[in-house]
């Protein structure tokens, strides 16, 4: 069964700094996508960023990246210039191609401080 | 707006009461689920619905019963519910084209305390 493992329950950095969240996984597939979202206190669940495993080039949305190492089973986020709207609950998630069952990691609350 | 409408937003049920969550969307979506987000544990996938057929059950006590009558809309019969299952309870929706799954768009939740 496929695990996702995030180990920073919470992290907190300064406005305008850049902070990386860590996620592993488990997973005996080849083809399978990964995903960070985002939970702001409004509760609803914002897909931030998207990388399929058949990519080698890391994923980039604005001020968010993703450091993927297929071989480590590591899923890195980073956020730059971090902005107090960014404050938040970030799930990493799996998905195997082709399948449809979501399987998400423990989360990391994020704490922009002003 | 994420095209995902849940209803209701908060919802306090003793346990021998009846009630039912509902979700809609609006992205033309063939693909629904329910999620169980408890405090201090990962969100927990419930049940799948693929062109309103369950794909998926992930061993959910029959005190939960999901209907998806078309692909726009889902819901979820609760009934003699327990305190354990005072959670945020997520629908989301997504396109599945050529057995490729898309992303997957949530709603905002409804916050469920049982009494």
């Amino acid at each position: 069964a496929q695990t996702v493992t995030q180990s920073q329950p919470e992290m907190s950095v300064q406005e305008a700094e850049t902070v990386t969240l860590s996620c592993t996984y488990d997973t005996s597939e080849n083809n399978y996508y990964l995903f960070w979202y985002k939970q702001p206190p409004s509760r609803q669940m914002i897909l931030v960023i998207r990388q399929e495993a058949y990519k080698q080039q890391n994923a980039t949305e604005n001020r968010f990246s993703v450091n993927f190492q297929k071989a480590a089973k590591s899923f890195s986020l980073k956020i730059s210039d971090s902005q107090l709207g960014d404050t938040a609950m970030y799930f990493c998630a799996y998905l195997k191609a082709a399948g449809n069952k979501l399987t998400f990691g423990g989360g990391t609350r994020v704490l922009v401080k002003p | 707006e994420t095209g995902v409408t849940q209803t209701p937003r908060h919802l306090v049920m003793g346990m021998t009461n009846k009630k039912s969550l509902k979700c809609e969307q609006h992205l033309g979506h063939n693909a629904m689920y329910w999620y169980k987000q408890s405090a201090k544990k990962p969100l927990e996938l419930m049940f799948v619905y693929n062109f309103k057929e369950q794909t998926e059950n992930n061993s959910v006590p029959s005190r939960f019963s999901p209907e998806c009558p078309n692909s726009s809309h889902l819901f979820l019969h609760l009934h003699t519910l327990q305190p354990e299952d005072s959670a945020l309870y997520l629908c989301a929706s997504s396109q599945v084209t050529g057995g490729i799954n898309q992303p997957q768009h949530f709603g905002d939740g409804t916050r469920l305390s049982i009494l």
